[in-house]
């Protein structure tokens, strides 16, 4: 059965600080992974997405990071700003139409002051 | 549309009662996803609609649910005599629908549906 995972599922920082976001996965046949960020009542919002051959990709001050031998990829935010507070949703899709996503339980961050 | 939208953004409804979710996607994408979003929980696939295909309908936890696209447009989730358990957030994206698996989802700002 394909799953995401993710860790922790919860996280406070003080604004300024970096954070680590985990995910491992077990969908195959594996096409790409996606981070998704989704402010409190709003939808998710796709921030990277990486393919089997790309191990790094950034935005702004985030980065994501992807493993596809051990099948985990993290999501790096460096300095930490109030706006970061959300959570984060990890994505991983399989080769097949139709339902092809599998989505993480996700990781809600909160920065404080 | 700028973006994908719903109708409505909040919907308190008795037990028993049939409810309408509406999803209007970005104008020209052809790839329509209904999912589900409980308290706490993660994201739920319901539906997806590609073009003229036959939607996959796998995510659809019991037959009370249906959806229907319109016109390759517009797209209705229907709940039929809904229960406390069906409360959550029913989230809608929309995709170009040519890039395979995958392909970037852009998504509504959900409907908080309250089943009492």
């Amino acid at each position: 059965k394909n799953q995401v995972e993710q860790s922790p599922q919860s996280l406070i920082i003080l604004e300024g600080k970096n954070c680590t976001l985990q995910c491992n996965y077990t969908v195959s046949p594996f096409s790409n992974l996606r981070w998704y960020k989704q402010d409190t009542g709003r939808g998710p919002v796709s921030l990277t997405i990486m393919t089997f051959s790309e191990n790094t990709k950034s935005n702004g001050r985030y980065t994501a990071t992807l493993d596809a031998d051990t099948k985990q990829s993290s999501l790096h935010i460096t300095a930490s700003q109030l706006s970061d507070s959300a959570s984060y949703i990890c994505v991983v899709s399989a080769m097949h139409a139709g339902n092809m996503l599998t989505f993480g339980g996700g990781t809600r961050l909160m920065v404080k002051p | 549309g700028a973006g994908v939208s719903q109708s409505p953004s909040n919907k308190v409804t008795e037990k028993g009662k049939d409810v309408e979710l509406r999803c209007d996607p970005i104008s020209g994408h052809t790839a329509l996803y209904w999912y589900r979003q409980s308290l706490g929980q993660g994201l739920e696939f319901l539906i997806y609609f590609q073009g003229n295909s036959a939607p996959d309908k796998s995510g659809l936890p019991s037959d009370r649910f249906s959806a229907e696209r319109t016109g390759g447009s517009v797209s209705t989730l229907t709940i039929q005599r809904t229960q406390q358990e069906d409360s959550a957030v029913y989230l809608c994206a929309s995709s170009l629908g040519v890039g395979g698996p995958g392909e970037t989802q852009y998504f509504g700002p959900g409907t908080r549906l309250l089943v009492l």
